[in-house]
């Protein structure tokens, strides 16, 4: 499809285990996103890749969260070691332009990967 | 840092009432403000947005002013339909460098028709 595709829709690990949630962009965009998004909250930041460069992971909540784009277009967003209140949805966003552009741009949106600890 | 406060929900209007949904904002520099849309099942899209002050953003019948004065940006719409229940996302973008958007709690619409 055209849009921005994440896998797995729903995932339900149990408490320690690793998970790895998939993210496909638009095809050429530049720019990709993940934001970490609790029941009830907006979307919290989590990093930021220019193609396969992540310039930001500040967002990041522990060093148990891992994320990277190889061939800048794919990118994984791993977590190892899950506890509980990494239950969330995790969304990826893509966007064409890069980081000499204008802040005028539109972010591109996938459904999400809802993650369940349990 | 930069921050957005918007009002909380949810919404419930009837169908025709009129919308405001007050968002203001906390952010260095001069942002850009957005509104986002998450319709039932669906992903994040964008709604409309305004780059700098005085602007308008306008779509589908949705409107917002930057209002640099009042650090606002506050969605409005004349008549709510029943197709318009979601999810509003107001947002910003910090000045220069790459877009890096921080969002508002959302505030959930349900319009009965």
């Amino acid at each position: 499809g055209a849009g921005v595709s994440q896998s797995p829709r729903y995932k339900v690990a149990k408490r320690g285990q690793d998970v790895a949630l998939r993210c496909d962009p638009i095809s050429g965009h530049v720019s990709l996103f993940w934001y970490q998004q609790a029941l009830g909250q907006g979307p919290e930041f989590l990093t930021y890749f220019q193609n396969e460069a992540q310039l930001d992971k500040s967002g990041l909540p522990s060093d148990r969260f891992f994320a990277e784009r190889p061939e800048g277009s794919v990118s994984t967003l791993k977590i190892q070691r899950t506890q509980q209140e990494d239950s969330a949805v995790y969304l990826c966003a893509s966007s064409l332009k890069g980081l000499d552009f204008a802040n005028t741009g539109e972010l591109f949106f996938g459904e999400g990967s809802r993650l369940t600890v349990l | 840092g930069d921050s957005v406060t918007q009002m909380e929900g949810p919404v419930t209007l009837s169908e025709e009432a009129f919308l405001t949904i007050n968002c203001t904002y906390t952010a260095t520099g001069y942002p850009s403000l957005f509104w986002y849309v998450q319709y039932p099942g669906e992903g994040l899209q964008l709604l409309l947005k305004a780059t700098k002050a005085d602007d308008k953003g306008s779509n589908k019948g949705f409107e917002a002013t930057y209002r640099k004065e009042t650090t606002s940006f506050h969605l409005e719409k004349g008549s709510v339909q029943v197709s318009d229940s979601a999810v509003y996302f107001c947002a910003l973008t910090n000045s220069g460098g790459y877009q890096k958007v921080t969002f508002g709690t959302g505030t959930k619409l349900q319009v009965i028709p």
